[in-house]
């Protein structure tokens, strides 16, 4: 499949549980992105890989933690969640290089719910 | 702090009305500036992007420097154009991408 795929589609889990959300990219790009959507709040970023290395952490808490084990695949290891980590997860990729970012390909969404 | 701000939560027009979408940035350096759209049930996507200047089904943004501003305008809306619609702005140099709270655009019949 070419795009960018997330899975799972949707993930309820408890406060205790230990799950992971998966992306994968068959784009051939370069650095993969990590954000939260929230209701009433603007995308915000979590975490970027640029060739599998972290280049950004957005002060994001360290019950998130994420994976880059190669150029096509991003996790998000999820432990001890909270009831206000409930959102939209959206992966995204591009191709880094010259000046700057350019276009983002997102991801359908992983919706996650924290009971 | 860099910041995008559209003012409009919620944007409704008759069809072939003309519509502007508003956005204003905050970032001290020469930025990317982007629309994306997000049409129903479907994922965000690339509208048009500032430095491409080029007309997307008939949607134009024009960044103003002066203003800080990057609206996104269409002359004659399509029901079709209803959508959530999303500012954002690239950091040259960076791999930070910011994003507005974005505007629900409802062109009605």
């Amino acid at each position: 499949e070419t795009g960018v795929t997330q899975t799972p589609r949707h993930l309820v889990m408890g406060m205790t549980n230990k799950k992971s959300l998966k992306c994968e990219q068959h784009l051939g790009h370069n650095a993969m992105y990590w954000y939260k959507q929230s209701a009433k709040k603007p995308l915000e970023l979590m975490f970027v890989y640029s060739l599998e290395e972290r280049v950004e952490n957005n002060s994001v808490p360290s019950r998130f933690s994420p994976e880059c084990p190669n150029s096509s695949h991003l996790f998000l290891h999820l432990h001890t969640l909270q009831p206000e980590d409930s959102a939209l997860y959206l992966c995204a990729s591009s191709i880094q290089g010259g000046r700057g970012t350019g276009e983002l390909f997102f991801g359908e969404g992983s919706r996650l719910t924290v009971l | 702090a860099q910041r995008v701000t559209q003012p409009e939560k919620l944007l409704s027009v008759f069809k072939g009305a003309p519509v502007e979408l508003k956005c204003n940035y905050s970032y001290s350096g020469s930025p990317e500036l982007f629309w994306y759209v997000q049409y129903s049930r479907q994922r965000l996507q690339l509208l048009l992007r500032h430095i491409s200047r080029e007309s997307i089904k008939g949607f134009t943004a024009d960044l103003n420097k002066g203003e800080t501003s990057f609206h996104l305008k269409k002359p004659f809306a399509q029901e079709e154009d209803s959508a959530m619609y999303y500012c954002a702005l690239s950091e040259a140099g960076t791999y930070k991408y910011i994003f507005g709270t974005g505007t629900r655009l409802k062109v009605l019949a």
